[in-house]
């Protein structure tokens, strides 16, 4: 049982690069999240999904798409990366009225 | 807007005492609550889970309290060890499906 991994680790990207961050759970949860997290201004909500084939937008959506085509992964996708895009990055995972685990982060930089 | 704060930003007590760190909240009609703990450089790691019917959790050292009607949430920890440094993040179900974060509470424990 690995929880939730984050593929990859590291990323640099030249401005205008695009790339795609993958999230896998091994929990059978219907609730998936990507955060993003800068100093001084926590941990940010930029797109969720409550079940296979469905996302919504969170508090910090633009420049990012999302895609949950298995229940198990929820993928994250960078079209024309910016500067401002250099974060970390987290994907979480509950079940309803459960818990929230996290993954161990991508950070990503964006020259 | 539904905010949720973590007053001080940090915090340095000595080893072995007892401390509490804070957690408040706009909305009383808040889902539950979780608490996390964040080392440098790493993942958010989960503490406890207050479900909205509950009004305190224990684990090991560690007990949350919630009070909906006053809007806060605290985190007791006994006998404070070293290993005990960390970001502690405090999060509020504001409904069944998103997360809003505090900034974290910094705690240093001093050997």
């Amino acid at each position: 049982n690995a929880g939730v991994t984050q593929t990859p680790k590291f990323r640099v990207l030249k401005t205008g690069q695009s790339m795609t961050l993958l999230c896998a759970q091994d929990m059978n949860h219907e609730y998936m999240y990507w955060y993003r997290q800068d100093p001084g201004m926590g941990l940010r909500l930029i797109h969720y999904s409550v079940g296979e084939g469905t996302t919504a937008k969170g508090e910090v959506p633009d420049g990012y798409n999302v895609s949950r085509l298995k229940k198990q992964n929820f993928l994250l996708g960078l079209e024309s990366a910016a500067p401002s895009q250099t974060s970390v990055y987290f994907c979480a995972s509950k079940a309803t009225n459960e818990k929230l685990f996290f993954g161990s982060g991508t950070q990503l930089s964006v020259l | 807007k539904q905010e949720v704060t973590q007053i001080p930003a940090a915090l340095s007590v000595p080893e072995g005492e007892n401390l509490v760190l804070n957690c408040s909240f706009t909305d009383s009609a808040i889902y539950n609550l979780q608490w996390f703990r964040q080392d440098p450089g790493k993942g958010l790691t989960s503490l406890l889970l207050i479900q909205s019917s509950q009004r305190e959790q224990t684990s090991g050292r560690l007990n949350a309290s919630l009070d909906k009607s006053s809007g806060r949430s605290t985190l007791y920890i006994a006998a404070s060890q070293p290993g005990d440094s960390a970001t502690y993040l405090c999060a509020v179900y504001f409904g069944n499906e998103k997360l809003t974060f505090g900034t974290g509470t910094r705690l240093t424990i001093i050997p």
